[in-house]
């Protein structure tokens, strides 16, 4: 059973709009959440990471919001261009180590 | 610095083989894991270890084991291979694995049960 629940499983935008993302979870325990990027062929790459503490968290044209209460996070791709096309994976860790990730988001960015 | 490393990229066995996926980081990083990603289900713990000589399960262990006898390397051995283990490995590290320290991953090996 997954612990973070991630959607949609696909998604395309056409370039310069925005891709949204979603995750929801259930362990309160968790106390930080990372977004990967994974490229066809290649190992996922750490994106961004939120801590719970903080509501929003923005690197570039990629944006964390996170909401506590809802125990739910996103990921907002700004102006997509088409090197955004990917994979992308939110997670969920607790400090025992252990990663939980969601089942994954593939974008496509039409030109 | 090759970050972290992994051999064979591509492997086929037949059912009943037994293997060895092989990991090594020159990051000198204490935390390392191997998960695999199979279509659907994102990525999803197979082992993990905090240091030379300290290994633990994650979510997925039954069918594969580990050892860490150095702090590089992080060999994952399939002792009787299934089709069930088709998938995408990914071994990966990081400095430390409590709290905010950015996992690495390696570039995957494709292995094909038959």
């Amino acid at each position: 059973q997954q612990q973070v629940k991630q959607s949609p499983q696909s998604l395309i935008v056409q370039k310069g709009g925005i891709s949204i993302i979603n995750c929801a979870y259930e362990n309160t325990a968790f106390d930080y959440f990372p977004w990967y990027q994974q490229f066809p062929g290649k190992g996922p790459a750490l994106l961004i990471a939120i801590r719970p503490d903080v509501s929003e968290k923005k690197e570039g044209r990629f944006t964390i919001s996170f909401n506590k209460s809802a125990k739910q996070f996103s990921l907002h791709i700004m102006d997509s261009q088409p090197g955004d096309s990917a994979t992308y994976f939110c997670a969920a860790k607790r400090g025992d180590y252990k990663l939980s990730f969601g089942a994954g988001t593939t974008v496509t960015v039409r030109a | 610095n090759a970050g972290v490393t992994q051999t064979p990229k591509f492997q086929v066995l037949k059912t009943g083989q037994s293997m060895t996926l092989q990991c090594a980081q020159d990051m000198n990083h204490e935390y390392m894991s191997w998960y695999r990603q199979d279509p659907g289900m994102g990525l999803r713990l197979i082992h993990y270890s905090v240091g030379a000589g300290i290994t633990d399960q994650g979510e997925v262990p039954n069918g594969y084991n580990v050892s860490r006898s150095t702090t590089e390397d992080f060999p994952l051995r399939l002792l009787s291979a299934a089709p069930s283990q088709t998938s995408v490995y990914f071994c990966a590290s990081s400095y430390s694995g409590l709290f905010y320290n950015e996992q690495f991953f390696g570039p995957g090996t494709r292995l094909t049960v038959l």
